[in-house]
């Protein structure tokens, strides 16, 4: 692994059913964030974890959850998809929260 | 609110051409400005400004930061087909204990052979 992983590549999705994005560096990177990618919107960052262990909310956290049990890995959970959660969605990490970012290669995600 | 706008929101050019791409912003607590090229997947870090005034350099692509007037731009000179991208421009707000990035929408840069 080089970099950030994110998995799968991409998905669609029924209404209602749980899933959850992956997300992995290898980069013993501190920071890692979510976010979502829609047009017109841009960037918008749902939830973020400054360390192992620890993890806050965003600007769009609602019907998304998170966990850090590691360094290495950050899901992303959406606990019953609706078609508004249809999007891109990039994983990122930073060395420490207040460096520049680095992102994922992006899960395009459809919710019918 | 912490806004980021950024203009144009297209540009069509032919290679060769020397482009600049406008960002200005309204946030609380500025910390820094970051420049990101967004191909067909991840962007990309460009650049991170947190000086007034210091221009940041790689290759063709340069970037300067105005903390007064609040805008940033990106330069691109001789411009080449593998410079079509979106490019973002990202501000980070300060007083908050994390990397609270806020987006502009972007510019698309189309760069004709």
């Amino acid at each position: 692994i080089a970099g950030i992983t994110q998995a799968p590549t991409s998905q669609i999705l029924a209404a209602g059913r749980r899933m959850t994005l992956r997300c992995t560096q290898d980069m013993r990177h501190n920071a890692m964030y979510w976010y979502r990618q829609d047009l017109g919107l841009g960037l918008r960052l749902i939830h973020y974890s400054n360390t192992a262990g620890t993890t806050g909310k965003g600007e769009v956290p609602d019907g998304y959850s998170v966990s850090r049990a590691n360094t290495d890995d950050f899901p992303l959970t959406l606990a019953s998809a609706v078609p508004s959660q249809t999007s891109v969605y990039f994983c990122a990490s930073s060395p420490d929260w207040y460096n520049e970012q680095f992102f994922g290669p992006g899960t395009r995600l459809t919710v019918l | 609110e912490d806004k980021v706008v950024q203009s144009p929101l297209s540009l069509v050019v032919h290679e060769g051409d020397t482009v600049t791409l406008n960002c200005s912003y309204e946030v609380t607590n500025f910390r820094s400005l970051l420049w990101y090229k967004q191909e067909k997947k991840a962007p990309t870090f460009l650049f991170m400004l947190t000086s007034s005034g210091i221009e940041k350099k790689s290759g063709r692509l340069s970037s300067i930061l105005d903390k007064k007037e609040l805008f940033s731009i990106l330069n691109i000179t001789a411009t080449q087909t593998g410079d079509s991208a979106v490019y973002l421009c990202a501000v980070e707000a300060g007083g908050t204990s994390y990397g609270k990035l806020t987006f502009g929408q972007g510019t698309i840069l189309t760069v004709h052979p």
